[in-house]
């Protein structure tokens, strides 16, 4: 059975940056995209971006871009997310996902909750 | 840039039929599938619907989806529902110039 597990919950200042991990067990992790989403308290989902770690290429939303930044260690199964300047509207549970052969986000890291506070 | 649209929040009885729909903004929503996830409280997202009406194995047929290209959009459709239907349901897609996965603003379903 497919697990993504991820890193713990993270309080940071404004400015600062974050990074989140998500391990994968399970299945053949470099075969599969993985996705990150957020989700600010209260709000719906939003799409980050993704990775396809067996060509080692990312792509981006364009909101973020040239703040987020997403990596994957094939070594380890596990991929990351870092996120740059900081602000309080980045306060929000960030999820990895896969991408599934039918194209939907068919596992799910438990998410992290990030905030951030002065 | 591509968006979906969903209604805010519907309600409806136990064991009756509750559509959600989901508009596409621009270009057809056909041309890319639409999947439909469920997320309750504290819990990550599940797929209930993949490929705009296919249904995961372990979801109940009470849910289905569709697509009307007349509209541009997609819906959901749960029928004889349960109080344990009760949930915030999201539409996904891809926008065709860049393959970047979109999602719907999401719909908070109560039965009561």
């Amino acid at each position: 059975q497919v697990q993504l597990v991820q890193s713990g919950a993270e309080v940071k200042k404004p400015g600062s940056s974050v990074k989140v991990s998500c391990k994968a067990s399970g299945g053949t992790f470099s075969s599969y995209t993985i996705s990150w989403v957020r989700q600010a308290p209260g709000q719906g989902l939003e799409w980050m971006g993704r990775i396809i770690p067996i060509l080692g290429i990312a792509n981006y939303a364009q909101k973020f871009q040239g703040r987020v930044t997403i990596t994957a260690d094939k070594s380890t199964s596990t991929a990351y997310m870092e996120l740059s300047s900081l602000r309080s509207e980045d306060t929000a549970v960030y999820y990895c996902a896969r991408v599934g052969e039918h194209l939907d986000f068919d596992y799910w890291g438990q998410g992290t909750l990030v905030t951030v506070s002065s | 840039n591509f968006m979906l649209t969903q209604p805010h929040s519907v309600s409806e009885s136990p064991g009756k039929t509750v559509t959600i729909s989901c508009t596409g903004s621009s270009g057809s929503i056909a041309s890319n599938y639409v999947q439909w996830y469920q997320q309750r409280p504290g819990s990550a997202p599940t797929t209930v619907i993949y490929e705009d009406n296919q249904r995961p194995s372990g979801v109940p047929d009470r849910f289905s989806g569709s697509i009307d290209s007349s509209s541009n959009s997609a819906s959901l459709t749960i029928s004889g529902l349960k109080t344990e239907d009760e949930a915030d349901y999201y539409c996904q897609s891809y926008d065709s110039s860049n393959r970047h996965a979109v999602f719907g603003g999401g719909t908070q379903l109560t039965v009561l």
